[in-house]
């Protein structure tokens, strides 16, 4: 697609259920990001792929997240057992490269961000 | 550990006038540094990339700098639009980002 495209736009659970998140990044970038953004918070860097392998989990918040990526192109963010706490927008970004080893112009690509409400 | 500021927080100054928005980092070992708008609702947009060899890059009414020795990054905002009031994000290599500057551009 013509840019980073994150689905649910916004999704309302209830404590305890399980959400999955859903990103399509730009065909051809190797590199995807997730981030949380959360009111009065910058922006937390949480997971990064290259290809379908995500060298570094230690950003993830705790283990009842986990990611996924397949074919290099669609990722997936999964939270288990949601907690209030997990109430923030979750942004995707992808880039040509990686931008944390490499001086290349690389630019990142966001997406909208999915709203998550846990309730 | 990788700290981005940035200062001020907020901003609000008249359509037409020149403005600098500031960006400090702790660890002058980097990759690159980008800057981006979010508008609200609505994800970031990449304005400029500056990589560790260079000093600046300008797009437009936008010039960014780079100074690593001293782990500071500017952007100036040349002739400012009511449209260019949004937060303004800098970030090292991707990972790392500032809280933002909220910047509001009065008619």
């Amino acid at each position: 697609g013509a840019g980073v495209s994150q689905s649910p736009s916004n999704k309302v659970t209830e404590k305890g259920k399980d959400v999955e998140l859903r990103c399509d990044p730009i065909s051809g970038h190797t590199a995807l990001y997730w981030y949380r953004q959360s009111l009065g918070q910058g922006l937390e860097f949480l997971i990064y792929f290259q290809g379908n392998s995500a060298p570094d989990k230690s950003g993830l918040p705790s283990d009842r997240f986990s990611a996924e990526r397949t074919g290099g192109s669609v990722s997936t963010l999964t939270i288990q057992r949601t907690q209030q706490e997990d109430s923030a927008v979750y942004l995707c970004a992808s880039s040509f490269v990686f931008s944390g080893e490499s001086s290349y112009n690389s630019p990142l690509h966001f997406g909208n961000g999915t709203r998550l409400t846990v309730t | 550990k990788q700290e981005v500021t940035q200062i001020p927080a907020a901003l609000s100054v008249p359509e037409g006038e020149n403005l600098v928005l500031n960006c400090s980092f702790t660890d002058s070992a980097i990759y690159n540094l980008q800057w981006f708008r979010q508008d609200p609702g609505k994800g970031l947009t990449s304005l400029l990339l500056i990589q560790s060899s260079q000093r600046e890059q300008t797009s437009g009414r936008l010039n960014a700098s780079l100074d690593k020795s001293s782990g500071r990054s500017t952007l100036y905002i040349a002739a400012s639009q009511p449209g260019d009031s949004a937060t303004y994000l800098c970030a090292v290599n991707g990972l790392t980002f500032g809280k933002g500057t909220h910047l509001i551009i009065q008619p």
